[in-house]
């Protein structure tokens, strides 16, 4: 268990409403990422952190944006949720001694 | 780019017999490999990992080998257990990306196992 939390767990909006998701870690990891879930494509990375304020794209970030004003903390949000955005959502922490990504339980969110 | 491949499942299998699933990659250097296991309804858990060629990773009777010169990593098991019933990715960390460090996952492979 890495001390990984993540809230919600679930949660159904509408289109056009903004949503952050939020990921919480205890064990002071420098390294955060969110991924989304969707069937047939594994997953893929939304962004990813390296420290406090410090945070970059990854492949599929078009209508998320990160923030991540505390170690401890890693915020996703969706300025104006569309349907194509319903997945299943993972937090992860990298762990620089193992150099291993551990993941949270995840969000499922579905956008009507 | 880098890139994953993995057998399309489902996998069917009957308890305790042998499992196989197929994993190759596409990366530049020597990337560190993985498997992760998903079972219904909860996030995912490394299973094992491999960070140079020739290296074999193991965990709970599950195995594989880093094969440089096949670009694969397949996953086997000896005797399976309904249990084992979830979704395996494999994922790769590419070695020249010293900052972000991200995974980079297969499709998944679904394996079912039936008593």
């Amino acid at each position: 268990d890495a001390g990984i939390t993540q809230s919600p767990r679930h949660k159904v909006t509408e289109t056009g409403t903004p949503v952050t998701l939020r990921c919480h870690q205890t064990e002071n990891h420098r390294y955060m990422y969110w991924y989304r879930q969707d069937p047939g494509h594994g997953l893929r990375l939304i962004h990813y952190s390296y420290g406090v304020k410090d945070t970059d794209k990854g492949e599929v970030s078009d209508g998320y944006s990160v923030s991540r004003s505390k170690t401890e903390d890693f915020l996703l949000t969706l300025e104006s949720a569309t349907s194509s955005q319903t997945s299943v959502y993972f937090c992860a922490i990298k762990d620089r001694a193992q150099e291993t990504q551990y993941f949270g339980p995840g969000t499922r969110l579905l956008v009507l | 780019g880098n890139s994953v491949t993995q057998m399309e499942g489902p996998v069917t299998l009957s308890e305790e017999a042998f499992l196989t699933i197929n994993c190759t990659y596409t990366a530049t250097g020597y990337p560190s490999l993985f498997w992760y296991v998903q079972y219904p309804g909860e996030g995912l858990q490394l299973l094992l990992k491999a960070t140079k060629a020739d290296d074999k990773g193991s965990n709970k009777g599950f195995e594989a080998t880093y094969r440089k010169e096949t670009t694969s990593f397949h996953l086997e098991k000896g005797s399976v257990q309904v249990s084992d019933s979830a979704v395996y990715f494999c994922a790769l960390v590419p070695f020249e990306d010293t900052g972000r460090r991200a995974l980079t996952f297969g499709s998944g492979t679904r394996l079912q196992v039936q008593p």
